[in-house]
């Protein structure tokens, strides 16, 4: 089974308009982390927010915002006020076993692609 | 340095040859990690130095592929006997392991195997 799951095919969005990009995770573990990252067509991924598991409240960072419901495992991004600059591939990815940091690696989806409409 | 540089930023190579791509991260990283991106697709994790072992290197796909970071710093992937299906992108990422630890990438290597 998939551990990351990003399912929407491409998403567009009108500047200055919110807009949400869905991800689900499949995990057993109680600790774990969640990212999004951002790659535009330059091609660096660039990191934009973290949840842990253990978070009780949604992370927020700026025009982002994680949208978690942890009895879903859905981890969600929204982009608030669009910005022609938000056009790029984003990435959701998880770290298993958070809090020992046994497993470091990050799992990556396959990513969502965004387009800003002027 | 500033950031996680990688060179080269390009490499066209001929099926068979042998490839290196180097990393160099960020001064104090002590975690180094290696990741495949083909096209259309999310990053493929392939090997995880802690320090200059290897931690974790589930990922590497089968023996052509090694990695080695034998001062604690820079890290060097190695390829052997390159396939045209090794062509993508090597991206390189460092992090402290503590609290998030948050991955900052480099550019990325592209490798392509005519």
């Amino acid at each position: 089974a998939q551990k990351i799951t990003q399912t929407q095919p491409g998403m567009f969005v009108q500047e200055k308009e919110a807009v949400t990009l869905d991800c689900t995770y499949d995990t057993s573990d109680q600790s774990y982390g969640l990212f999004w990252y951002k790659q535009p067509s330059s091609g660096e991924m660039i990191f934009l927010i973290y949840q842990g598991s253990y978070d009780e409240q949604n992370a927020t960072e700026g025009r982002y915002s994680l949208n978690f419901q942890k009895a879903r495992k859905s981890a969600n991004l929204v982009i608030s006020a669009s910005q022609l600059g938000d056009s790029a591939m984003y990435f959701c990815a998880m770290r298993e076993a958070q809090l020992t940091g046994a497993n470091s690696k990050l799992t990556f989806g396959k990513g969502i692609t965004l387009s800003v409409r002027p | 340095g500033a950031g996680v540089s990688q060179t080269p930023s390009n490499k066209v190579t001929e099926k068979g040859k042998y490839v290196e791509l180097r990393c160099d991260p960020i001064s104090g990283h002590t975690a180094l990690y290696w990741y495949r991106q083909s096209l259309g697709q999310g990053p493929e994790f392939l090997i995880y130095f802690q320090g200059t072992g290897a931690a974790d290197d589930s990922g590497l796909p089968n023996d052509r592929f090694f990695a080695v970071r034998p001062e604690g710093s820079v890290s060097t992937l190695k390829i052997q006997r390159t396939e045209r299906g090794d062509s993508a992108v090597y991206l390189c990422a460092s992090s402290f392991l503590s609290g998030a630890n948050v991955l900052t990438f480099g550019a990325g290597s592209r490798l392509t195997v005519l």
